[in-house]
């Protein structure tokens, strides 16, 4: 159980496109959504927290116009890379909480591997 | 603000030594704390969760102590193979929506 998909696995885009990635929690319904961003040989960095039906959190640093994020349901969360640029090359990651649960424990998806040319 | 260390950032042993990974934070206030695996290329996966009010939790061959008033986390894995051959981060658990604070990782290595 617990299981979190990602999709695309893989993604390459032109600098200057939109590219969105989808984070699906499968078995369960997720109240809270994170979205990770992890550079090579790097640890993960936190770049925004999504409640359904809210607006998402950023974290400091992070561009909320140029990373949309939108969690239109308790188990779909996507994350939009607007106008991309090669600096936005990245390997992203989302995981999910699972409703009600109090352990506070994170599922994480397989990721997604992100390179604009 | 919350900072977690791993030491050592890389390690590399011989198949059936155990290991010992280690993990520090600087904010004793957390909800819990994990322990992840991490392949080239590929997505976490959990491996043992702490709850803030527990001291140790135990899985196969994986062993993991909290001493929250230290602030400390060590993850022991006895007689490792080659398969155990990853990144492994340590991560707590900082606030009520569950938000995690990362370790940069121990980069291991297992040689047959």
């Amino acid at each position: 159980g617990a299981v979190v998909s990602q999709h695309p696995s893989r993604v390459i885009c032109k600098s200057g496109t939109s590219v969105k990635i989808e984070c699906r929690s499968l078995d369960f319904q997720a109240t809270t959504m994170f979205w990770y961003r992890q550079f090579p040989k790097k640890s993960l960095m936190l770049m925004a927290t999504s409640n359904e039906g809210s607006k998402a959190t950023y974290e400091q640093g992070v561009e909320k116009d140029k990373f949309l994020i939108n969690h239109a349901s308790l188990t779909l969360s996507t994350l939009t890379v607007t106008s991309a640029h090669p600096e936005d090359s990245s390997f992203y990651i989302c995981s999910a909480t699972i409703q009600g649960s109090y352990s506070y424990e994170q599922y994480f998806g397989p990721g997604t591997r992100l390179t604009v040319t | 603000k919350q900072e977690v260390t791993q030491i050592p950032a890389a390690l590399s042993v011989p198949e059936g030594e155990n290991l010992v990974l280690n993990c520090s934070f600087t904010d004793s206030a957390i909800y819990n704390l994990q322990w992840f695996r991490q392949d080239p290329g590929k997505g976490l996966t959990s491996l043992l969760l702490i709850q803030s009010s527990q001291r140790e939790q135990t899985s196969g061959r994986l062993n993991a102590s909290l001493d929250k008033s230290s602030g400390r986390s060590t993850l022991y894995i006895a007689a490792s193979q080659p398969g155990d051959s990853a990144t492994y981060l340590c991560a707590v658990t900082t606030d009520s929506w569950g938000k995690l604070q990362f370790g940069a990782g121990t980069q291991v290595v297992v040689t047959p």
